[in-house]
């Protein structure tokens, strides 16, 4: 779905650099879920923020990831240090509420670390 | 615990003829949530369809159908006289309750290819 965006759409970071991916969400959207998907593998739940607050953050690595949705500004998924591991696809969706999930994807950031 | 099984890793069909990609879920809750989505060679994520537990009335889009059936666990989707464009990986995913109907959880997918 165009209306949530992401940027950039490719990455590519060196080993032990930092990666910030971008999701803007929907118009009037202030739920933001965030969503990684290695190479030849599903999607996986990352996790969910409300603005300025991190709400179910159950799917993230426990290490080197971090993300924020600041009260302006589009939420931002900060990967330090990044391995090769981290070589994925990552992308957002958003809502306006929680229980309604719009089911609708930004386009991706599909990063490489070499 | 949730999960989804999608047990077609590839299929291979002629354009034109029909093809059906198996979806079958395990969840313990009531209220549910399933969804299909394509992937084509592009890498987006293209939304098709979201089902609620208590809506099990099958779907037709066009050329695409849905077959949700509760006593199976299975949300089968097919596509009927299959096009080149319909090349793409396919996954069904399932999330359970309203509160959390964010947290989906996917199947491993299935890779499509149409050949002319």
């Amino acid at each position: 779905n165009a209306g949530v965006m992401q940027n950039p759409r490719h990455l590519v970071r060196r080993r032990g650099q930092e990666a910030r991916l971008r999701c803007s969400p929907m118009k009037g959207h202030s739920h933001v879920y965030w969503y990684r998907q290695l190479p030849e593998e599903g999607l996986k739940f990352m996790v969910y923020l409300q603005k300025e607050n991190i709400i179910d953050e159950s799917g993230m690595p426990k290490e080197r990831f971090s993300a924020e949705f600041p009260k302006e500004g589009p939420s931002i998924l900060r990967i330090q240090q990044v391995v090769r591991g981290d070589s994925a696809a990552y992308f957002c969706a958003s809502s306006a509420r929680v229980d309604r999930f719009e089911a609708f994807f930004g386009q991706g950031t599909r990063l490489t670390v070499v | 615990a949730q999960k989804v099984t999608q047990a077609q890793t590839e299929i291979s069909v002629v354009e034109k003829e029909d093809v059906t990609l198996d979806c079958v879920y395990e969840t313990r809750d009531t209220t549910y949530y399933l969804f299909w989505y394509k992937q084509p060679p592009s890498g987006e994520l293209v939304f098709l369809i979201r089902r609620n537990s208590f809506d099990e009335q099958n779907e037709i889009s066009g050329r695409y159908s849905w077959n949700f059936q509760k006593s199976t666990s299975s949300f089968n989707f097919t596509i009927t006289a299959s096009q080149v464009v319909d090349s793409a990986v396919y996954f069904c995913a399932l999330s359970e309750g309203a509160y959390s109907s964010y947290k989906l959880i996917f199947g491993s997918g299935t890779r499509l290819l149409v050949r002319p």
